[in-house]
């Protein structure tokens, strides 16, 4: 059975600091593989996706994660965190099942201390 | 071009009555998601619909609970007789087409049972 996992339901870094947010996935096909954002009582936004290609991906504020098929591992990373950046992060990754069903990690909150 | 959009955004209900959740997808998106997220915890996939058609509802509870995307108009999520622990936030998201692995997520409803 296809899942996800995040390490670390709670990661707390001081303003600057990089930021690592963990994932790692199980799945018997080629996933692909998601970063959402959510803040407080909204909705998700799509940080960044890895299909195929580069398995290094850029995605929005300044985030970027690296598809290591080796490791199973969907790492999300960024140099510098910003106040700004305090929010739930998921992990995910989508499985063609004739429409493409998205499993979800149990999430991160990120804490940025200033 | 609208998002996806999900009304209401708050809903109150008293145990034993029922909830409509409406979502109403991007222009020109026939496939529609509905997933649950419990407090504290990550997105869970209910159902997946094309219009009038249910193609997948393995992540939806098996009484209770049902869903509908008519030929016009919103996809309605239907819960009867709520109960305390229906109270999370739904979330629908919309993509064009089968083959699309990318959704497009609405700002959610949140249903409060009391």
């Amino acid at each position: 059975a296809q899942s996800v996992t995040q390490l670390g339901s709670h990661v707390s870094v001081s303003e600057g600091a990089l930021v690592l947010l963990r994932c790692n996935y199980s799945s018997s096909v080629p996933p692909y593989l998601f970063w959402y954002v959510q803040y407080p009582n909204q909705g998700l936004q799509l940080l960044l996706k890895y299909t195929t290609g580069a398995t290094l991906v850029k995605g929005i504020n300044g985030f970027e994660a690296e598809f290591k098929k080796s490791e199973t591992s969907f790492h999300l990373t960024k140099p510098s965190a910003h106040m700004s950046d305090a929010a739930e992060y998921f992990c995910a990754v989508s499985l063609n099942t004739g429409g493409f069903k998205t499993i979800f990690g149990a999430g991160t909150r990120l804490f940025v201390k200033a | 071009n609208a998002g996806v959009m999900q009304n209401p955004r708050h809903l109150v209900r008293r145990r034993g009555q029922e909830a409509r959740l409406r979502c109403s997808p991007m222009k020109g998106h026939s496939h529609v998601y509905w997933y649950r997220q419990l407090p504290e915890e990550g997105l869970k996939f209910m159902v997946y619909l094309q219009k009038e058609n249910i193609i997948d509802e393995s992540g939806m509870p098996k009484e209770r609970f049902s869903a509908e995307f008519p030929k016009e108009g919103p996809s309605i999520l239907r819960i009867q007789q709520v109960v305390r622990g229906d109270s999370a936030a739904y979330f629908c998201a919309s993509s064009p087409g089968a083959s699309t692995y990318e959704q497009y997520f609405g700002p959610g409803t949140r249903l409060t049972v009391t």
